[in-house]
Formats: structure tokens, sequence, C-alpha cells
């Protein structure tokens, strides 16, 4: 069935340090994985996304890759700031419906 | 622009308990869904649309009811409640740009 899987559940990192958090997906159709940050209180928005035909997009601090082969994507955020932490959750769109990693909690520590 | 409006915000239910959590996007998006969320769960599916008349189940249904009678709305009944169903539910439309939540509703059920 539609699966995604994300790690890790937590990161803690310092200030100005690089954080990497990683998805795998099952099901080899789906062609778009963006990824939404969700900060306390509030509805995931929107942060950055890549479709299949590409295996890299960056925005200033924020790059996602994806190796479709092994159906793995990856966010990459750099130059970490406190204004960074949040929960992350990638999400593999299967057509109609997105399924959604269980989220990776960060935090960027000063 | 307001996006995707969700109310209430808070809601505390009696098990048994009946109450409809309200949805509205200006956006003209077909598609809408409800999720839950719990924590180390993610954002789970209960029932999504594709246009106005047209409902389907998602990934956790039991206990909801949905309709949509105009593009613009698309009510979640809880006909009734269960603890089972203490959650947070976040509404989201879907469009070019990807998913837009609202800012979720808070539902406790004692």
């Amino acid at each position: 069935g539609e699966n995604v899987e994300q790690h890790p559940s937590t990161l803690s990192v310092q200030e100005g340090d690089s954080a990497v958090i990683k998805c795998t997906y099952s099901d080899s159709a789906s062609n778009y994985f963006p990824w939404y940050k969700q900060e306390l209180g509030k509805g995931p928005q929107l942060i950055i996304d890549i479709r299949s035909n590409v295996g890299e997009k960056k925005d200033q601090r924020i790059a996602v890759t994806l190796n479709k082969t092994a159906k793995h994507f990856s966010l990459h955020i750099t130059e970490t700031q406190p204004e960074d932490s949040a929960v992350y959750f990638c999400a593999a769109d299967y057509g109609q419906n997105f399924v959604f990693g269980p989220g990776t909690r960060l935090s960027v520590l000063p | 622009n307001a996006g995707v409006t969700q109310t209430p915000k808070f809601q505390v239910l009696k098990t048994g308990q009946s109450m409809t959590l309200q949805c509205a996007q200006d956006m003209n998006h077909e598609y809408m869904s409800w999720y839950r969320q719990d924590p180390g769960m993610g954002l789970r599916l209960i029932h999504y649309s594709v246009g106005a008349g047209i409902t389907d189940q998602g990934e956790v249904p039991n206990g909801y009811n949905v309709s949509r009678s105009t593009t613009e709305d698309f009510p979640l009944r809880l006909l009734s409640a269960a603890p089972s169903q203490t959650s947070v539910y976040f509404c989201a439309s879907k469009g070019i740009g990807g998913y837009t939540f609202g800012s979720g509703t808070r539902l406790t059920v004692v």
C-alpha cells in the first residue's frame, strides 16, 4: 500500500549547523514530493517541493534531493536559525491524495 | 485572500455528542480534504472531495461524515463523539501550488 517513512523523528542541531531529514516512499508511481513546515499552533505550510523529472531543487537555505530509483528524498537546511525550529512533514502525491510521513521535530539550539 | 478557514479553533465534547467542524476556502479549489493529526502518526486522511457533490473515504473515515454542496465549503460531522476522536483536525484544499491547510481545530472528547 501507499506508505511514506520519515527519519529521524526528532533532530536537534546547533544554530548555524545543517539539518537533514530523509523520507522513503513505497509506490514508484508517485511523481511529486512536497515538504511542509508546521509551527506550533498552526497548520502545515508548503516550503519546497520537487517533481520526479529533477534530482535537486534549492531555495535559499533549503534544498530537496530526490532519488527515484531508490525511492528516497531528503530535505536539507543549511545555516539553521532558531526560526527553523518546527515540525517538518514530507509527502508523496499518489494521484488524488497526498500521503504524509509521520513528521520530524527539529530544534535549533542557540 | 483568506485561504482556508476553519472553525472553531477549540472544542470540548462529551462522549456521544455530535458536532460539525466547518471549513471554507476562497481559492476556487475543486479538491478539499480533512486530516486528523495525532502524536507520532502524522496526518491521516479522513475524507476528501474532488468537487461539489462528490466525496470519498480516506484512511480513517469511521465515525465521520462529510458533504460537499458548494465548491467553497466542506464540513466534517461527528455523529456520536468518542474519546478516540480527540485530535487536531485540519482541513486542506489543493490547487496548482499544492495543499493549503487551515489553522486547525483542537477537539477534546471527554
